[in-house]
This record gives C-alpha cells, sequence and structure tokens, in this order.
C-alpha cells in the first residue's frame, strides 16, 4: 500500500519567515495530494491541494509543488503570521482501488512573533 | 449548516469494556472514514465506508468494528482486543470515495484508565 514520509516534524521559524515542509510517497498511482492544516483539538482542515498533472500551485501565501518523477510533493508557507501556528499534514490518494487518503505523520509549525 | 459530529468529545473507558464512538452526517455523503491519530505518527485508517451496508478493513483495524445501516451514521466500536485504545479518534466523510474534499468532525479522545 501507499507510504507517505514528511519532514520535518517540528519547525519554528520568525513570523515573516519562510517554512517548507517536504512528503514523499511510494505508490506511483497516487494522483492527488492534499495538505491539512490541524489546530488544536480539532479535525484537520484542507488548505490547499495538487492533482498529478500539475506541478505548482498557490493560494495567496500558501503554494504546493509536486514532482511526479521524484515521487515528492512539499508546501510553501511564506510571509508566516503567528495563526500559521498548527499543525500540518501531507495526504496521498490514488485514482483506483482503495482509494482514501494516507497521511503523513505531520508537522508542527510554531511561528515565533 | 452542513457538517459531521462527533460525541461525545471525551471518552474514557475501563480496560476489557466496549466503548462505541458516534459520527454522524448531514451532508449527504456517500463515503466515510473512521482515523486514529497518535502524537508523531500521524492519521491511521481504520475502516472506511463507500456506501451503506458496506464497509473495509483500512491499516489498523485489529480490535475496532464498525456499522453503516444509515448514510448519515457511521459509528465505530472500539473492543477489548484492542491492546492501546488511548488516542484521538477522527471521523471523516466525502462524496464520492475518493481523496477528494474530505470533511472531518473535530474528534473523539479515548482514554482507558
Amino acid at each position: 500500500g501507499e507510504n507517505v514520509e514528511q519532514h520535518p516534524s517540528t519547525l519554528s521559524v520568525q513570523e515573516g519567515d519562510s517554512a517548507v515542509i517536504k512528503c514523499t510517497y511510494s505508490d506511483s498511482a497516487s494522483n492527488y495530494f492534499p495538505w491539512y492544516k490541524q489546530e488544536l483539538g480539532k479535525g484537520p482542515q484542507l488548505i490547499i491541494d495538487i492533482r498529478s498533472n500539475v506541478g505548482e500551485k498557490k493560494d495567496q501565501r500558501i503554494a504546493v509543488t509536486l514532482n511526479k518523477t521524484a515521487k515528492h510533493f512539499s508546501l510553501h508557507i511564506t510571509e508566516t503570521q503567528p495563526e500559521d501556528s498548527a499543525v500540518y499534514f501531507c495526504a496521498a490518494s490514488r485514482k483506483t482501488g482503495r482509494r482514501a487518503l494516507t497521511f503523513g505523520s505531520g508537522t508542527r509549525l510554531q511561528v515565533q512573533p | 449548516d452542513g457538517g459531521i459530529t462527533q460525541s461525545p468529545k471525551y471518552l474514557f473507558r475501563k480496560e476489557g469494556q466496549n466503548v462505541t464512538l458516534s459520527c454522524e452526517q448531514n451532508l449527504n455523503h456517500d463515503a466515510m472514514y473512521w482515523y486514529r491519530q497518535d502524537p508523531g505518527q500521524g492519521l491511521r485508517l481504520i475502516y472506511y465506508s463507500q456506501i451503506v451496508n458496506d464497509f473495509q478493513k483500512g491499516d489498523i483495524a485489529e480490535g475496532y468494528s464498525v456499522s453503516r445501516e444509515k448514510k448519515e451514521s457511521f459509528p465505530l466500536t472500539v473492543t477489548s482486543a484492542q491492546k492501546n485504545p488511548t488516542a484521538f479518534y477522527l471521523c471523516a466523510s466525502n462524496q464520492e470515495g475518493t481523496g477528494y474534499g474530505y470533511t472531518f468532525g473535530s474528534g473523539t479522545r479515548l482514554t482507558v484508565v
């Protein structure tokens, strides 16, 4: 089955700096890669996603890049703010067979004011 | 407003007891999922259901059971066979059983005492 690895497990940045979180996946049939943000005591919320026919997608301060050849994708947050502090998860799913999301292990991002 | 409701928010169980976690959605979604979240391990898939009266095991189904008698409801029973049940449990739903458009509940924290 699919295996998604995520790094780093914790990340501390100064307000205004950029943050980058990286994930790799193992199943070449995976074609959908969302990113979720989870605040303390709450369920994860989708912040951005990318499909395998696209190399990059941007939404204001956040962007995701995908390298299908290397099987890795990354989340980029620019001009970080204290409210960006949370746990971020990457995930992957495939188009056929078992299509449920497989998640990475999470990154705890701390933005220091 | 449509959404997905998990109850209770906190649950305490004595060793050797079965306990059932509730998950209800009014989004008219066909598919529903149960994930377990442990620190540093991300979200791991327990069971999922793509249609009423049908469900499949995920990656860590041992010690758990589910039912899907109604489209709106997908309860999870943690049995006494689950050796380490203390965790945060998340329910999710989406329309078509792929990775797209997950809506998560706010979770149930189960503690064995």
